[in-house]
């Protein structure tokens, strides 16, 4: 069964220095999205990305955040200066269309991010 | 915003059936109830979706009322795996807005 990766699992970075975290999504899926959870607390949206531009964004999902699709299977979260703040869990998902019904979104295992 | 309504936490017992609950009292004419089920240190995972009546799966049934207000998400006969955060989400696309779920606690 296809599923979304991400990597690294695990990413420890030191306050102020840039971190890009990755995500394959499903192959045949055309919407993408990236989550966070901090420790102890929900899931939140941070952004959602379709036909290579961002078509949603959080309060959260400052400048200090960006996304990208650099090729045709990569999904990228980069947070230019991390802060203390940072430290959760990021999750991507992925989602295949918009049609009735088809809106289940599938969830990579997250990259747990550790700010120093 | 999307807003729903569930318990904070259930206990069960291996072996019993489960029926948590969620309030969508201002759902819209095309949103989908959807719920999700999600491990410690792990992403949610996606159980089921419907829209009204019944739907069933091989890990859960749903029941949605015919005023679709709420949602009944049905685990059956659960196991000590089933132990996780079950989220329900009412929506038409986008992003998920997640609350702080149901955590199900399963004893033996």
């Amino acid at each position: 069964e296809p599923e979304v990766t991400q990597t690294p699992s695990h990413q420890v970075t030191q306050m102020g220095q840039e971190v890009i975290l990755r995500c394959v999504p499903i192959s045949n899926h055309l919407y993408f999205y990236w989550y966070r959870q901090i420790l102890g607390q929900k899931v939140e949206f941070l952004v959602s990305f379709y036909n290579n531009e961002i078509s949603e964004k959080s309060e959260i999902f400052d400048d200090q955040f960006s996304v990208e699709r650099p090729d045709g299977s990569n999904f990228t979260l980069k947070i230019r200066s991390t802060k203390l703040e940072d430290s959760a869990m990021y999750f991507c998902a992925s989602r295949v269309s918009q049609g009735q019904g088809g809106y289940e979104q599938y969830f990579g295992p997250g990259t747990r991010l550790t700010v120093t | 915003l999307a807003k729903t309504t569930q318990p904070i936490s259930m206990d069960s017992y291996e072996g019993q059936e489960v029926n948590i609950t969620c309030s969508h009292n201002n759902i819209a004419t095309n949103d989908y109830i959807t719920w999700y089920q999600q491990f410690p240190s792990q992403g949610p995972r996606f159980i089921i979706q419907g829209y009204k009546t019944k739907v069933t799966n091989e890990v859960a049934s749903l029941f949605i009322p015919a005023d679709r207000k709420s949602s009944t998400l049905s685990l059956p006969r659960v196991s000590l795996s089933d132990t996780a955060v079950y989220y329900c989400r009412k929506g038409s696309q986008g992003n998920l807005i997640f609350g702080k779920g149901t955590k199900l606690s399963v004893k033996p």
